[in-house]
């Protein structure tokens, strides 16, 4: 039972390019989050899913698109990446009245 | 939108002390509450979850409450010892139907540091 992975861990993008962040969740959960962290701050809900095929956008969606085609996957996808991005990325899964499982986080930098 | 507000963020007490941690929130009804102990670099761990219908969790030094009326959660931990050094963050689970049905917010947390 690996829970919720995360790849990549570290990357650093230049502005303007695109990139996706992988997760993945092993546990059949139905509710699967993307939040960003930046120093010192609290986490911010970006997009979320409460099912395969269902997607909707939390505080912060802005430069961000999400899918969910199956259970397990749910890629955050950024396109033109921008300075404001750079950030730590984590996602998360959860049933209902559940603990939240994280992953491990992936540390991005726009330059 | 749901707004949730940890008062303090920062707490600093002594070894052996209890901390009384605070969670607001306000808008949403939560389904339930819960509490999470974040270390620098790491994700956020779970540590206890309280549901609406419950006044209090306890889970070794633990302490949780939640006052729905109040709209408060208050977060204890006894005889803390410099290891409980972390930042402590609630969350909560919307219970409101519609779009909003199934999110999650977390407060900003609160940084706690025992001291021997």
């Amino acid at each position: 039972n690996a829970g919720v992975t995360q790849t990549p861990k570290f990357r650093i993008l230049k502005i303007g390019q695109s990139m996706t962040l992988q997760c993945a969740q092993d546990m059949n959960h139905n509710y699967m989050y993307w939040y960003r962290q930046d120093p010192g701050m609290g986490l911010k809900l970006i997009y979320y899913s409460v099912g395969a095929g269902i997607t909707d956008k939390g505080e912060v969606p802005n430069g961000y698109n999400v899918s969910r085609s199956t259970t397990e996957d749910f890629p955050l996808r950024l396109e033109l990446a921008a300075p404001s991005q750079t950030s730590v990325y984590f996602c998360a899964s959860t049933g209902w009245a559940a603990p939240i499982y994280f992953g491990p986080g992936t540390r991005l930098t726009v330059t | 939108s749901q707004k949730i507000e940890q008062n303090s963020e920062a707490l600093n007490i002594q070894e052996g002390k209890t901390a009384t941690l605070t969670c607001n929130y306000t808008n949403y009804s939560p389904a339930y509450l819960q509490w999470y102990r974040q270390d620098p670099g790491r994700g956020p761990v779970f540590l206890l979850l309280i549901r609406e219908n419950e006044k209090e969790k306890r889970k070794e030094r633990l302490k949780v409450t939640f006052d729905t009326t109040l709209k408060q959660s208050l977060f204890h931990i006894t005889a803390s010892q410099p290891a409980d050094s972390a930042t402590y963050l609630c969350a909560l689970h919307t219970a409101d139907r519609g779009s909003t049905l199934g999110r999650l917010y977390f407060g900003r947390g609160t940084q706690l540091t025992v001291w021997p």
